[in-house]
């Protein structure tokens, strides 16, 4: 398996661009989480799915903040509009029933 | 809502040293709880985790960590640092229910290892 597959691994954006980054779970999981990591506050749960509902998103930061998972094998985090403290390292995560968590490799975005 | 606390953000060894990283938890039931290590630019990689069978768990890469109830702790412990252990650690314990189970971090602690 080719573990939770993240892209992009780099984004710049400007100001107020939309952003997406993308997310495919390990076949079988059906657990989804994205995680946002700063200097400032660590790791933290934005929103987490179970069976392609989201479950928990109390984590959203703002309504800028969107997450989606249309099936299985796919889910989108968006902002817009994009601000410069939006600028972290973006992890998903996927989790099975009888299986532990497997993380991503991160997008690290860059807001300017 | 269940926490942790890893006491210490910096820890610096000399390598072939003992490297012990604490960590404390709150949890009004049995937790789960989990040690990652992440290398710089780099994903998050599990070392062990407990999930309330022995209260000694072993982990990769000569790792260990002790579950002790009375004192709400989970420090893991190698005997003989490594250069290559320099990493962050990360500490979390599980929660939730219905098998929706999140992890939940702490702060984080940054090991070094000098010669």
């Amino acid at each position: 398996d080719a573990g939770v597959i993240q892209s992009p691994r780099h984004e710049v954006t400007e100001m107020g661009q939309e952003v997406t980054l993308r997310c495919k779970p390990i076949s079988g999981h059906n657990s989804l989480f994205w995680y946002r990591q700063t200097m400032m506050r660590g790791l933290e749960l934005l929103i987490y799915f179970n069976n392609n509902v989201p479950i928990d998103d109390s984590g959203m930061p703002e309504d800028r903040f969107s997450a989606k998972m249309p099936n299985a094998s796919f889910s989108t985090l968006k902002i817009q509009p994009s601000e410069p403290r939006d600028s972290a390292v973006y992890f998903c995560a996927s989790k099975g029933e009888a299986s532990g968590y497997t993380f991503g490799s991160g997008t690290r975005l860059t807001v300017v | 809502a269940q926490s942790v606390t890893q006491l210490g953000s910096h820890v610096s060894v000399s390598e072939g040293a003992l490297v012990l990283l604490r960590c404390n938890y709150s949890s009004s039931v049995p937790p789960y709880l989990f040690w990652y290590v992440q290398y710089p630019n780099q994903g998050l990689q599990l070392l062990l985790k407990y999930t309330s069978a022995a209260t000694l768990v072993k982990g990769i890469n000569g790792f260990e960590a002790e579950f002790k109830k009375s004192e709400t702790s989970f420090h893991l412990t190698k005997p003989s640092a490594h250069m290559s252990d320099a990493a962050e650690y990360f500490c979390a314990v599980s929660e939730g229910s219905g098998g929706y189970n999140k992890l939940i971090f702490g702060a984080g602690t940054r090991l070094a290892v000098h010669p």
